[in-house]
């Protein structure tokens, strides 16, 4: 079946570092990526998303691109802020945006100022 | 974005009892909604698909008569936890994407806290 395997955390970076969460997944035909973020308390919010190979998507300075060859979706952020603390969860989905989805484990992000 | 509430956010509950999530999306229909199952430090597992004037769909390993899924309205789903034992204790999300949307997104819950004592 489908699975995603994200890079075990808790990551803690100083501000303006740059970020990289590492993301692979094994699926059957072409799913849609996604990132999503789960700031305390709250509900997860979609970050960025790909529907084929080769897109990137972005938001809020963070990119990731859908690596085909590599089944890899690694998000990226050139300077992080203390804003940017939270739960990142790696996903895919086999159909469209707005269907099930598989997750990752989740990675938590500590930026300090 | 458009906004999904669950109520309660915390529950308490001694082992044996039942225990009912509401599931509800303030600001869109929804004709199917997603619930989810979150071990601590461990990632969202899909339980079930709830559909609108239907039965749910459930994944594999889960029991539903355990885990009861109504989809009465638009805009609200339940999931009732039956008999609960401490094993449930979990954190509940639910998602769905709005009517006619699917292509597009999907909007998260806050999520329900269960503690099974």
């Amino acid at each position: 079946g489908d699975s995603v395997t994200q890079m075990e955390g808790p990551v803690t970076l100083s501000e303006e570092a740059f970020l990289t969460i590492n993301c692979t997944y094994t699926a059957t035909g072409y799913p849609s990526l996604f990132w999503y973020v789960q700031y305390p308390g709250e509900g997860l919010q979609l970050l960025l998303k790909a529907t084929k190979a080769d897109d990137k998507g972005s938001n809020k300075g963070f990119e990731a691109t859908y690596r085909k060859e590599t089944t890899s979706f690694h998000l990226e952020k050139g300077s992080v802020q203390v804003s940017d603390s939270a739960v990142y969860f790696c996903a895919l989905s086999p159909f469209a945006s707005g269907s099930r989805l598989t997750f990752g484990e989740g990675t938590q992000l500590t930026v300090n100022p | 974005g458009a906004v999904v509430s669950q109520h309660p956010s915390w529950v308490i509950c001694k082992s044996g009892t039942s225990v009912k999530i509401e599931c509800r999306s303030l600001d869109f229909q929804a004709t199917t909604m997603f619930w989810y199952r979150q071990f601590p430090k461990q990632s969202l597992m899909l339980m079930a698909t709830s559909n609108e004037g239907s039965k749910a769909t459930y994944e594999q390993g889960v029991e539903k008569d355990k885990f009861l899924i109504n989809h009465a309205s638009l805009t609200l789903s339940t999931l009732t936890v039956t008999s609960a034992h401490p094993e449930d204790s979990s954190f509940y999300i639910c998602s769905g994407p709005p009517a006619g949307r699917v292509q597009e997104t999907q909007y998260f819950g806050p999520g329900t806290r269960l503690l099974v004592l």
